[in-house]
């Protein structure tokens, strides 16, 4: 099993480019999650889904979109990036017992 | 918003010492408890799932306590290592209504363990 996958590892944009971070997983989870981890604020969560066609609004929701067409896939779309969004993003899907994160992106907003 | 608090922020330790660091949360709606720990550039490990009143849960020199009714759980580090240096976080999962499944994550406790 491959686990959790996040691509791209890192990415720059400049401000108000829009881009979709891409998270897969291969465990058959029904729930996915993403979370942004800035300094001081520890994992926030953004969106997530407990199941393919379920998405739900996190703590954290403006400026991103989600997705959940498969069980396995759970892109995060930011629709016009801005430098407060500046941030590594984790993916995480679990299986009520636990998450297993993905290995993060590390994004810059210009 | 939940609450999800974890004392103290940073620990500074000598190799051999035994620590132990808070994770207070809301004690209603409780379904479990996770820890995790989490090293430099690295993603969050699971270290626990905690899910009954009293549990008290072991990984080796690591251990963790769960108090569902006052709504607290402690981690314990036995006989500390540089190794065990990390950020350890715990997460409430809430069982409640449409936030069933989510996760609350506190802040973090930063362990360094010194030589």
């Amino acid at each position: 099993n491959a686990g959790v996958t996040q691509t791209p590892k890192f990415q720059v944009l400049k401000t108000g480019q829009s881009m979709t971070l891409q998270c897969a997983q291969d465990m058959n989870h029904e729930y996915m999650s993403w979370y942004r981890q800035d300094p001081g604020m520890g994992l926030r969560l953004i969106h997530y889904s407990v199941g393919a066609g379920i998405t739900d609004q996190g703590e954290v929701p403006n400026g991103y979109n989600v997705s959940r067409s498969t069980t396995e896939d759970f892109p995060l779309r930011l629709l016009s990036a801005a430098p407060s969004q500046t941030s590594v993003y984790f993916c995480a899907s679990s299986y009520l017992g636990g998450q297993y994160f993905g290995p993060g992106t590390r994004l810059t907003v210009t | 918003i939940l609450n999800v608090e974890q004392s103290p922020q940073s620990l500074h330790v000598q190799e051999g010492d035994s620590t132990n660091f808070t994770c207070s949360f809301p004690s209603s709606n409780f379904y479990a408890l996770h820890w995790y720990r989490w090293e430099t550039a690295k993603s969050p490990e699971a270290l626990f799932v905690m899910t009954l009143n009293g549990d008290e849960k072991k990984k080796g020199r690591i251990s963790a306590t769960l108090n569902t009714k006052e709504g607290y759980s402690y981690l314990y580090i036995k006989g500390s290592q540089p190794e065990d240096s990390a950020t350890y976080l715990c997460a409430f999962h809430n069982a409640g209504g449409t936030s069933y499944g989510k996760l609350t994550f506190g802040q973090g406790t930063i362990l360094t363990v010194h030589p």
